[in-house]
């Protein structure tokens, strides 16, 4: 059974710190791993998409990575803002198909 | 350019009763899926539907049945809802299964 783990579970930075969030799951045989930013009391929005034959993606600030072998994947954000603050969720799509959730990471980004 | 939309986006239910959640997605996407969230654990899935007439169990399936009515559209029942489902149930579509997923804004359910 595919298992997702995020930590840290909350992280609170000083504004323009650069911080990596991390996500590991248990069962390599992945087709891709997506990212997510959820707002409170809102819905998921998807960040980045990366395939199980790729090694990173980017998006403006935002860079993840993914070690399929070791079952590790990071999210890095670059120079961290306000608008930042908000929960991190890392999914894992099995070859079953289905879409697997880690529990997220509550980032706060201080003024 | 809707993408997938759910309704109701709030509901209150007393114990017993049931409803059907409604999901639909204009993206001609294949998969689709119906996840719960609860405070401290995530989203879980529920159930997953990888093509029209298809569906797979999720999981946290117990207490719900879901129909894949036709390739837009994925529908969740509660048949007798219980204080222990209430949730924010979010529904998600993707082209295929590698694809970018992408998720509805969400329905608040309470059960009294």
């Amino acid at each position: 059974k595919q298992e997702v783990t995020q930590i840290p579970a909350a992280l609170s930075v000083p504004e323009g710190e650069n911080l990596v969030l991390n996500c590991s799951f248990t069962d390599s045989a992945i087709y891709n791993l997506q990212w997510f930013r959820q707002d409170p009391g809102k819905g998921l929005t998807s960040l980045l998409l990366i395939q199980s034959s790729q090694r990173e993606q980017t998006s403006g600030r935002l860079n993840a990575s993914l070690d399929k072998s070791s079952g590790r994947s990071t999210l890095y954000i670059a120079a961290s803002q306000p608008g930042d603050s908000a929960t991190y969720l890392c999914a894992v799509r099995n070859q079953g198909g289905k879409l697997i959730f880690g529990q997220g990471t509550e980032l706060s980004v201080k003024p | 350019n809707a993408g997938v939309t759910q309704t109701p986006k709030f509901q209150v239910l007393k114990t017993g009763q049931s409803m059907t959640l409604q999901c639909a997605q204009d993206m001609n996407h294949n998969s689709m899926y119906w996840y719960r969230q609860d405070p401290g654990m995530g989203l879980r899935l529920i159930y997953y539907s990888a093509s029209e007439g298809t569906t797979d169990k999720g999981e946290v399936p117990n207490g719900y049945n879901v129909s894949r009515l036709n390739k837009r559209e994925f529908s969740l029942r509660l048949e007798s809802a219980a204080p222990s489902q209430t949730s924010v149930y979010f529904c998600a579509s993707s082209r295929k299964d590698n694809t970018e997923a992408f998720f509805g804004q969400g329905t608040r359910l309470t059960v009294v």
